[in-house]
């Protein structure tokens, strides 16, 4: 059992490239999310799924789009990277509302 | 809209004393109530959780957290820290939807 896996583990990338993150996950869980973690901000959710071909927006979701082909893959793809995207970006699922999430080891980007 | 703060950013405390980690949120409805703690360059593992039931729940390495709901809180204790315990501790709030907010994070160091 794998649990979360994200790839990769680390990213440069120049201002205007675009790239997808990609996450998985072993457990046959229906929720997954995306987060992004910066100093003094706690995680904050980009985007979240509650199943295959369900996707939401979360808190701050400008700048990334996501997909939900398989109970099993959820990758975040940034569409024309910036700066300000600079961040440990991680992925994490959940067997339902009132259980905890597992969270990725992370991906830390780098815009420049 | 929810809410979630972590009132100190920062606890040095020495090795065998006790400490408390301060978390209030704001809610208007019923909340699931979680504690993560986050190792350096790791993701964040489920410490404790509050669904419903006792107000004081306990994790496997001696934290505990109280719900108290007339004052909004769910501090986290441990009576004695070990150097072990140094890390960031990240409180979460969730109302059912699957939009979990977390707090900005509190890094607790141990000193020797």
């Amino acid at each position: 059992n794998a649990g979360v896996t994200q790839t990769p583990k680390f990213q440069v990338l120049k201002t205007g490239q675009s790239m997808t993150l990609q996450c998985a996950q072993d457990m046959n869980h229906e929720y997954m999310s995306w987060y992004r973690q910066d100093p003094g901000m706690g995680l904050r959710l980009i985007h979240y799924s509650v199943g295959a071909g369900i996707t939401d927006q979360g808190e701050v979701p400008n700048g990334y789009n996501v997909s939900r082909s398989t109970t099993e893959d959820f990758p975040l793809r940034l569409l024309s990277a910036a700066p300000s995207q600079t961040s440990v970006y991680f992925c994490a699922s959940s067997p339902s509302l009132a259980n905890e999430q597992f969270f990725g080891p992370g991906t830390r980007l780098t815009v420049l | 809209a929810q809410s979630v703060t972590q009132l100190d950013s920062q606890v040095p405390v020495f090795e065998e004393a006790p400490v408390e980690l301060r978390c209030n949120y704001s809610s208007s409805v019923s909340v699931y109530l979680f504690w993560y703690v986050q190792y350096p360059n790791q993701g964040l593992q489920l410490l404790l959780k509050y669904l419903s039931g006792s107000t004081l729940v306990e994790s496997i390495n001696g934290f505990e957290a109280e719900f108290n709901k007339s004052q909004t809180s769910f501090h986290l204790r441990k009576p004695s820290v070990h150097i072990s315990d140094t890390a960031e501790y990240f409180c979460a709030v969730s109302s059912g939807g699957f939009k979990t907010i977390f707090g900005a994070g509190t890094r607790l160091f141990v000193k020797a």
